[in-house]
């Protein structure tokens, strides 16, 4: 397998900060990576494709502006929640592509309170 | 009607027991196939993937993958306490990174010793 790191796990922040989730692949390069939102006892909602040396590619309904995404290198991708409110708080994760497989990353956990 | 469907569960069994896992599409473009297990407040973890038709075997772990009828299967045999987790399906055709995938919305899975 290979693995992909993502930090902080867990984050509390206060209503009108921002927050970075920076995701990494460890063992491999990835030119794509790929950024998840997931509910409570829902599947992951793909919010948006970070491709390395380019614009990220929105999914319909994701404003980008909120939600901001740097693919800096070939191993690292961040994604920023601007102004966060409580509605953003959810669980955030990435996955890396490698070949034809996908690999995630451990996930984060946002509360805005 | 969703891409892929998922019976949600909860699906509880024995200790030992053989638990079939299963999921259906809609989309005929579909190549990879993918069985991801997550635990609670963690990211999803790869356990199988396969592409187009046909069976997998790693371990206690057996993939089905049957085109004709866009179905798709995952047995676990002799079944632990540890297997206890929820189980996502998901899907990508071959035109895009295997990141980018559909989900189904998981099953829960608990084993009970």
């Amino acid at each position: 397998g290979a693995v992909v790191s993502q930090h902080p796990s867990r984050v509390i922040c206060k209503s009108g900060t921002s927050v970075k989730i920076e995701c990494r692949s460890l063992d491999f390069q990835a030119t794509t990576m790929f950024w998840y939102r997931q509910f409570p006892k829902q599947s992951l909602m793909l919010m948006a494709t970070s491709n390395e040396g380019s614009k990220a590619t929105y999914e319909q309904g994701v404003e980008k502006d909120k939600f901001l995404i740097n693919h800096a290198s070939l191993t690292l991708s961040t994604l920023t929640v601007t102004s966060a409110h409580p509605e953003d708080s959810s669980f955030y994760i990435c996955s890396a592509s490698k070949g034809t497989e996908a690999f995630f990353g451990q996930g984060t956990r946002l509360t805005v309170v | 009607q969703k891409e892929v469907e998922q019976d949600p569960g909860p699906l509880s069994v024995p200790e030992g027991a053989i638990v079939s896992l299963n999921c259906t599409y809609s989309n005929s473009a579909f190549q990879y196939f993918m069985w991801y297990r997550q635990y609670s407040r963690k990211g999803p973890e790869l356990l199988m993937y396969t592409y187009s038709s046909g069976n997998k075997e790693d371990g206690r772990f057996t993939a089905q993958v049957d085109k004709s009828s866009k179905y798709i299967s995952l047995f676990i045999r002799d079944s632990q306490p540890s297997d206890s987790a929820t189980y996502l399906c998901a899907m990508s055709d071959m035109s895009t990174n295997a990141g980018k995938s559909t989900f189904g919305d998981g099953t829960t899975l608990t084993v009970k010793p």
